[in-house]
């Protein structure tokens, strides 16, 4: 079954504790993005990549930080210096990067 | 500059009644446009694309929506909601001038028996 996996589901953090948020897909797809949601404010972009070993930061990428040494796997690791982690993140992945992206179930991480 | 506008916060329909969920947008250039669904908790799933063949673009589960560049809009419709249909909807551009697509922030769509 191809598609994008995210694990876990449902993450607690607590302050001060950096945690890391698992991607991975299966599809052969070169592009990868991780995205934040808040209420109301849709989806705000922190990462993406283009290609193995390289990414870019996107719109809100303070206090988080990626790596990209497989095709298959995008993790995201979100850092004590991140004031506000609590959020609902998602993983996307794309064949290009203007091409329809296919998303993960998404973890919420909350910070207790 | 790359932009989405969805209109809408929020919409609420009887079930069996049409529902129209308003998106325009601004693009620098000849665009791909995209809808997507989310359910509660959930990831997001492609509704319909637009990539620059049929204005008019027929989608999954009944959804349809109609690209009018004197507008800049692409609506989508359906002729008869359901109680499934509830859920958020994000209207998406892409614009070969910029790296990554551009989200609009959503509208939720409530569906009353």
């Amino acid at each position: 079954d191809g598609g994008i996996t995210q694990s876990p589901k449902y993450l607690f953090r607590k302050e001060g504790q950096n945690v890391t948020l698992s991607c991975e897909q299966n599809l052969n797809h070169d592009a990868m993005y991780w995205y934040r949601q808040d209420p109301g404010q849709g989806l705000r972009l922190i990462y993406y990549s283009q290609i193995v070993n390289d990414f870019q930061k996107g719109d809100i990428a303070e206090g988080y930080s990626v790596s990209r040494e497989k095709k298959e796997s995008f993790p995201l690791t979100v850092t004590s210096a991140q004031k506000n982690p609590t959020a609902f993140y998602l993983c996307a992945s794309s064949m290009g990067l203007n091409t329809e992206a296919f998303f993960g179930q998404g973890t919420r991480l909350t910070v207790v | 500059a790359q932009s989405v506008t969805q209109l809408d916060s929020h919409v609420s329909v009887s079930e069996g009644t049409p529902v129209l969920l308003r998106c325009n947008y601004s693009s620098s250039y000849s665009p791909s446009l995209f809808w997507y669904v989310q359910h509660p908790n959930k990831g997001l799933q492609l509704l319909l694309k637009y990539t620059s063949a049929a204005t008019l673009v027929k989608g999954i589960n009944g959804f349809e929506a109609e690209f009018k560049k004197s507008e800049t809009s692409f609506h989508l419709t359906k002729p008869s909601a359901h109680m499934s249909d509830a859920a958020e909807y994000f209207c998406v551009v892409s614009d070969p001038g910029y790296s990554t697509l551009t989200f609009g922030k959503g509208t939720m769509l409530l569906v009353s028996p």
